[in-house]
């Protein structure tokens, strides 16, 4: 149980368009998701958080409108990288909790903008 | 404000000999603290938590870690090194003032080696 899942698992661009990287809570309700970025051999970084029907939240530093992010469900929540550059290649992780203290992570997503 | 420090970027340790992941704390509130295991291209997994309750927690896998709040400390160990225990290690602190909408906050990380 407990299982998030992310879409796509890896993502080459070309410098200047748009990518949406899809997180879904399986088999619960995620009433929060997080999204984290992590540079190679690096600690993640957290982004932003999202409640479901409401505004991302977002961690100093990191630019919304960059980074869009939408929870329309309670098992579903996206993030748009618009415009992308060389610099936003990473790898991006999602995370989701239900009503515990434990966030469940997704297998990430690869980002690769040329 | 919350961190963490992992102080050791890189462990290596032979198999079948113990392990000691090094982790030391700051919080404002009483923290939730985590361990996680990522594998190479996997996902993170949870190793164990601690949330107020017993001070030694035991986790998947043989790990298992103790509160030390005199110390800041949350070390992860475990007594005999497999192979497949060669990963990447995340000590975690989570604001438990929050309920329900608990920022993360990630060491930087320890990658353990086992040596056959």
């Amino acid at each position: 149980g407990a299982v998030v899942s992310q879409h796509p698992s890896w993502v080459i661009c070309k410098s200047g368009t748009s990518v949406k990287i899809e997180c879904r809570s399986l088999d619960f309700q995620a009433t929060t998701m997080f999204w984290y970025r992590q540079f190679p051999k690096q600690s993640l970084m957290l982004m932003a958080t999202s409640n479901e029907g409401s505004k991302a939240t977002y961690e100093q530093g990191v630019e919304k409108d960059k980074f869009l992010i939408n929870h329309a469900s309670l098992t579903l929540s996206t993030l748009t990288v618009t415009s992308a550059h060389p610099e936003d290649s990473s790898f991006y992780i999602c995370s989701a909790n239900g009503y515990s203290y434990e966030q469940y992570f997704g297998p990430g997503t690869r980002l690769t903008v040329t | 404000a919350q961190s963490v420090t992992q102080l050791d970027s890189h462990v290596s340790v032979s198999e079948g000999t113990p392990v000691l992941l090094r982790c030391n704390y700051s919080s404002s509130y009483s923290p939730s603290l985590f361990w996680y295991v990522q594998h190479p291209n996997k996902g993170l997994q949870l190793l164990l938590k601690y949330t107020s309750a017993a001070t030694l927690v035991k986790g998947i896998n043989g790990f298992e870690a103790e509160f030390k709040k005199s110390e800041t400390s949350f070390h992860l160990t475990k007594p005999s090194a497999h192979m497949s225990d060669a990963a990447e290690y995340f000590c975690v602190v989570s604001d438990q003032a929050n309920f329900g909408n608990e920022k993360l906050t990630f060491g930087t990380g320890t990658r353990l080696t086992i040596i056959p």
